[in-house]
């Protein structure tokens, strides 16, 4: 069973730049939330997608969006890139029947190293 | 605010040597705790814990939660260099949000 993939796996992009990164969840999941790591900050939630829907959002500006696709793959852009926009994007989905039934735990990606020059 | 909080952030130790990690937190609406290991980038998942004072054990890892004192625990014994990772812990809310600590760094020396 496939994990979960994230495209690319690096990126360096200048400032004022936009960026779109891709995420494939594992078959089966349709909850796929995005998060934003670095050293300072830690784990920061970005948003939570349930079938299409954005079902949660974490405090970031709205340069910071996301979708999700019928087939449960999601892609997160950011548009006007900040050098403090440098961060590992790690992709998370879970197993989910609906109405908050049946949750596994997230399987996570191995991310996405953007660098903001 | 809603947060929760790792400590200590790093950790040196030895081969062989015990340790104990802590996570506390400030959740509303709290509906479970995590912990996942991240070695290289991606997070690998460890423990669920949900109720007070049952203990979760794999080998040498094992985890506690304290529902009235708002903490977990996670221990690790005899430690292995294949350890040296960053351990994080997550609180997820009602509401479906995880809240992710700044995560704790140990290093395991040979």
């Amino acid at each position: 069973k496939a994990g979960v993939t994230q495209t690319p796996r690096y990126l360096i992009k200048t400032r004022g730049q936009q960026v779109t990164l891709s995420c494939s969840p594992i078959s089966g999941h349709r909850s796929v939330s995005w998060y934003q790591q670095t050293p300072g900050q830690g784990l920061q939630f970005l948003f939570e997608y349930f079938s299409e829907t954005q079902r949660n959002k974490g405090n970031f500006p709205g340069r910071f969006s996301g979708r999700q696709f019928s087939n449960s793959r999601s892609e997160m852009n950011v548009s006007t890139l900040e050098l403090g926009d440098s961060a590992l994007y790690l992709c998370a989905s879970r197993f989910e029947r609906g109405s908050g039934q049946g949750r596994s735990s997230y399987t996570f990606g191995s991310g996405t190293r953007l660098t903001v020059v | 605010e809603d947060k929760v909080v790792q400590s200590p952030l790093s950790l040196v130790v030895h081969e062989g040597d015990t340790v104990t990690l802590n996570c506390s937190y400030e959740v509303t609406n709290f509906r479970s705790l995590l912990w996942y290991k991240q070695e290289k980038k991606a997070p690998t998942f460890l423990f669920m814990l949900t109720s007070s004072g049952i203990e979760k054990k794999s080998g040498r890892l094992s985890s506690i939660l304290d529902k009235k004192e708002l903490f977990s625990i996670l221990n690790i014994t005899a430690t292995q260099t294949g350890d040296s990772a960053i351990y994080l812990c997550a609180v997820v809310h009602t509401g479906n949000q995880f809240y992710f600590g700044t995560g704790t760094s140990l290093t395991v020396i040979p």
